[in-house]
């Protein structure tokens, strides 16, 4: 059981270059959530989607675009990365209609931007 | 705005040394409660949750939480703590607004156990 999926694992980045961060998840779980992690910042929410076709903002989402491909693939996209993007990003999956509130998360993916 | 408080940001402890990491919340309505725990270089994984009844709730690994509604608060505790347990430490707060559910985290505090 592979859980949550991200790739890639590591990157860099130059100053205004774009790239797409994916993620997947096989527990046919209804919501999926982008975040970043700093130190001292803890994790700090970035988009999520309640479900497929539906995406909203989180606490950080500027500079930052989502794709919910179908119920099982939500995306990241930075168009112009910026060095204050360096970060290490994770995805996570719940299900709360079904009682799942708990999220599951995926490795992580350390991105530099230099 | 819901938000996630922890009050210590680095905590130091000798083996078998007893552990309380303080946790608030601020939002009025019907929340869950998670903390979860992220060891060096992997992600997070969940510790214990709390959803409703007994304040008092068991999780993995020897740790324990109680939930006080009239204090917001959810701390985490183990009586005896191991070098292994140092990592990082995250409390989390679900909330339901509009038919969403959204998980907010605190900054986290991170253990350090020495032998």
């Amino acid at each position: 059981n592979a859980g949550v999926t991200q790739t890639p694992k590591f990157q860099v980045l130059k100053t205004g270059q774009s790239m797409t961060l994916q993620c997947a998840q096989d527990m046919n779980h209804n919501s999926m959530y982008w975040y970043r992690q700093d130190p001292g910042m803890g994790l700090r929410l970035i988009y999520y989607s309640a479900s497929e076709g539906t995406t909203d903002k989180g606490e950080v989402p500027n500079g930052y675009n989502v794709s919910r491909l179908n119920k099982r693939e939500f995306s990241l996209r930075l168009e112009s990365a910026a060095p204050s993007q360096t970060s290490v990003y994770f995805c996570a999956s719940s299900d709360p209609g079904r009682g799942q509130t708990e999220a599951f998360f995926g490795q992580g993916t350390r991105l530099t931007v230099v | 705005a819901q938000s996630v408080s922890q009050h210590n940001h680095h905590v130091i402890l000798s083996e078998a040394a007893s552990l309380e990491l303080g946790c608030n919340y601020s939002y009025g309505g019907t929340v869950n409660l998670f903390w979860y725990v992220q060891y060096p270089g992997q992600h997070l994984q969940l510790l214990l949750k709390y959803f409703s009844g007994d304040p008092l709730v068991k999780g993995i690994k020897g740790f324990e939480a109680e939930f006080i509604k009239s204090k917001f608060s959810f701390n985490l505790r183990k009586p005896s703590v191991q070098w292994s347990d140092t990592a990082e430490y995250f409390c989390a707060v679900t909330s339901f607004s509009g038919g969403y559910n959204k998980l907010i985290f605190g900054a986290g505090t991170r253990l350090a156990v020495h032998p």
